[in-house]
């Protein structure tokens, strides 16, 4: 059974102060890791897709990379406007499986 | 640019009635699908379709049909609502060659609750 387990579940960071998100996982055949971002009553925005060990995708503050077994979501000098909770998930060969998410809180 | 909507946005019901949970989108998405995200749980796979009249069920599928009749519409329905069906639910697109990528269009979210 494919696994996602992110951490930590909530982050409180101020701004400014860089920091990243985990997202351990563990499924049969890797067809691709997806990061999504969440905001309070919104649906999940699509953010990055990473496809193998080494593969590193940026967005604005955001960077994406990828190993074997974990993704990190690296948040460089993070603004309030990044607060959002964020998703992580794993496509194998049949199934989309998505993690619980972190929390992600910056204060100015 | 609408995308993926849904409606409505907040129901209530009380346990034994039935609902549709409407969903549409305009971007000529062959890939559909349908999730609930609970507290302290990832989102789940309730249903899902690869294309005007191709359904088939995901991780939690009980309780719940679907049906679609055209590239742009997949309604969720509830036959009996259950107080376990409390929840928010989510309504996905994609285009079909992106389906096994996870790169989904969501819609902002129906939240359902069952007295």
């Amino acid at each position: 059974e494919d696994q996602v387990t992110q951490s930590p579940e909530a982050l409180r960071l101020q701004e400014g102060e860089s920091s990243s998100l985990n997202c351990s996982y563990t499924v049969s055949g890797l067809r691709g890791l997806f990061w999504y971002r969440q905001d309070p009553g919104k649906g999940p925005e699509f953010l990055f897709t990473l496809y193998s060990a080494g593969e590193e995708k940026e967005k604005e503050r955001l960077k994406a990379t990828l190993t074997k077994k974990e993704s990190f979501l690296h948040i460089t000098a993070p603004k309030p406007e990044d607060s959002a909770t964020y998703l992580c998930a794993v496509q194998g060969y049949s199934t989309l499986t998505f993690g619980k998410g972190t929390m992600l809180l910056v204060s100015p | 640019n609408a995308g993926v909507t849904q409606t409505p946005k907040f129901q209530v019901l009380k346990t034994g009635q039935s609902m549709t949970l409407q969903c549409a989108q305009d971007m000529n998405h062959e890939y559909m699908s349908w999730y609930r995200q609970d507290p302290g749980m990832g989102l789940r796979l309730i249903h899902y379709s690869v294309g005007a009249g191709i359904t088939d069920q995901g991780e939690v599928p009980n309780g719940y049909n679907v049906s679609r009749s055209t590239t742009e519409d997949f309604p969720l329905r509830l036959l009996s609502a259950a107080p376990s069906q409390t929840s928010v639910y989510f309504c996905a697109s994609s285009r079909r060659l992106a389906a096994n990528t996870g790169e989904l269009f969501f819609g902002e979210g129906s939240r359902l609750t069952v007295l």
